[in-house]
């Protein structure tokens, strides 16, 4: 079992809508994580963190947190063509040792 | 976010020399820095992590004594690709941790393609 699991899309939605992408994880001792964005060709770039459960909420994106059912997820509100991209879910883990663990990612396409 | 920044960002080499790639926290003391390597159409693969003054830890199949990594000092680490292989053309990047507003947050350099020919 991957440690954290993506579905690899691609996801596509039209201009405006809502993109709901899913992440679920299977170290409970995971303490942070993170939604990444990386376009192609290009490095990743972090858009979110959310370190408690509940709701975060930054702009256009909020990242949800469910620490009982080991899962992460973000959503794009109208969302545009310029955030066609893969999206990488990342969980941080500390317990002796440091370890960032990358899901495979959701290619995001948005429809004009 | 914080700042990490990552040379060359493009290099081409001969097949059989070695490439060293820089990677600098500029803007917060990186703990922990990892090195990754993603071919194309493909996800990030974790090569090593390594923390300041330690020997890095290297992920089942990847080759110690041909990705030499340094981290000698909180904002800088380096991977040399010995005597370089056209199979090791790839986009590497790296990632650096620290502590930015009381949570530890990695963030990326912008990456190298190497190119070995």
């Amino acid at each position: 079992q991957k440690e954290v699991e993506q579905n690899s899309g691609p996801l596509s939605v039209p201009e405006g809508a809502i993109a709901s992408l899913n992440c679920t994880y299977s170290d409970r001792g995971s303490q942070s994580f993170f939604w990444y964005r990386q376009y192609s060709g290009k490095s990743p770039e972090l858009i979110m963190s959310i370190y408690s459960n509940g709701d975060k909420e930054d702009g256009r994106f909020t990242a949800q947190l469910n620490k009982a059912s080991q899962y992460v997820s973000l959503l794009i509100r109208d969302s545009q063509p310029s955030d066609s991209a893969t999206y990488l879910c990342a969980a941080f883990y500390s317990g002796g040792y440091q370890k960032v663990t990358f899901g495979t990612g959701t290619k995001l396409q948005v429809i004009p | 976010g914080a700042v990490v920044s990552q040379h060359p960002s493009r290099v081409i080499c001969k097949s059989g020399t070695s490439v060293k790639i820089e990677c600098r926290s500029l803007d917060f003391q990186a703990t922990t820095m990892f090195w990754y390597r993603q071919f194309p159409k493909q996800s990030l693969m974790l090569m090593a992590t390594s923390n300041e003054g330690s020997k890095a830890t290297y992920e089942q199949g990847v080759e110690k004594d041909k990705f030499l990594i340094n981290h000698a000092s909180l904002t800088l680490s380096t991977l040399t690709v010995t005597s370089a292989h056209p199979e090791d053309s790839s986009f590497y990047i790296c990632s650096a941790r620290g502590t930015t507003g009381g949570h530890t947050e990695a963030f990326f350099g912008q990456g190298t393609r190497l190119t070995v020919v």
